[in-house]
């Protein structure tokens, strides 16, 4: 079945700074690419995804970049703000396949330094 | 007006009990989830519904039991509480079932067991 891996665990960076946090899947079948932020305590909400059909998506200070090649894709996040201070998880799924399941990353969990 | 509602928001419960948790969705989706979050953040599909029909079942103990009555509602029971089921349930829906979609998440509901 599909893996998700995700890294940095954690990751702390200066407010103006980038951050960026890189995922690698496992199924070459995956085409589609989520990206989730959960805030403390809050539910996990979707901020931004990628089909494989695409190599880049940008909105606003948010980018994500794929590598089907590599299988790789990577979550940027430029001008970094306090509010962008919480977890992140990639995913990935086969979209249009019947009872396709979402699979997370275990998360990176961003500090932003004053 | 919320999209994905859960209750209760917090359960603190005894090892042995039986307890329910419900969700219910006013965005039409056909698809209804439950994932588990641990105190590490790993967050794991357990079930999947479309359209009252299961079709999704993970490695889950057969203690649980997801009902769901309609599509706009799915709801989780679960028997002979032990203490590794303590945990964040987020309930979850989505358009359809083939897992190119957005994942809108319920608030959870904390699981204590003690």
């Amino acid at each position: 079945g599909e893996n998700v891996e995700q890294h940095p665990s954690t990751l702390s960076v200066q407010e103006g700074d980038s951050a960026v946090i890189k995922c690698t899947y496992s199924d070459s079948a995956s085409n589609y690419f989520p990206w989730y932020k959960q805030e403390l305590g809050k539910r996990p909400q979707l901020i931004i995804d990628i089909r494989s059909n695409v190599g880049e998506k940008k909105d606003q200070r948010i980018a994500v970049t794929l590598n089907k090649t590599a299988k790789h894709f990577s979550l940027h996040i430029t001008e970094t703000q306090p509010e962008d201070s919480a977890v992140y998880f990639c995913a990935a799924s086969k979209g249009g396949s019947s009872a396709s399941k979402i699979i997370f990353g275990s998360g990176t969990r961003l500090s932003i330094r004053p | 007006d919320t999209a994905v509602s859960q209750t209760p928001k917090y359960l603190v419960t005894q090892m042995g009990n039986d307890k329910s948790i419900k969700c219910e969705q006013n965005l039409g989706h056909d698809t209804m989830y439950w994932y588990k979050q641990d105190s590490k953040k790993f967050l794991k599909i357990m079930f999947s519904y479309n359209n009252k029909e299961l079709i999704i079942n993970e490695t889950v103990p057969n203690r649980f039991s997801p009902k769901s009555p309609d599509k706009a509602h799915l709801n989780l029971h679960i028997n002979s509480l032990e203490l590794g089921d303590s945990a964040v349930y987020f309930c979850a829906s989505s358009q359809v079932p083939t897992g190119g979609y957005e994942q809108y998440f319920g608030p959870g509901t904390r699981l204590t067991v003690t």
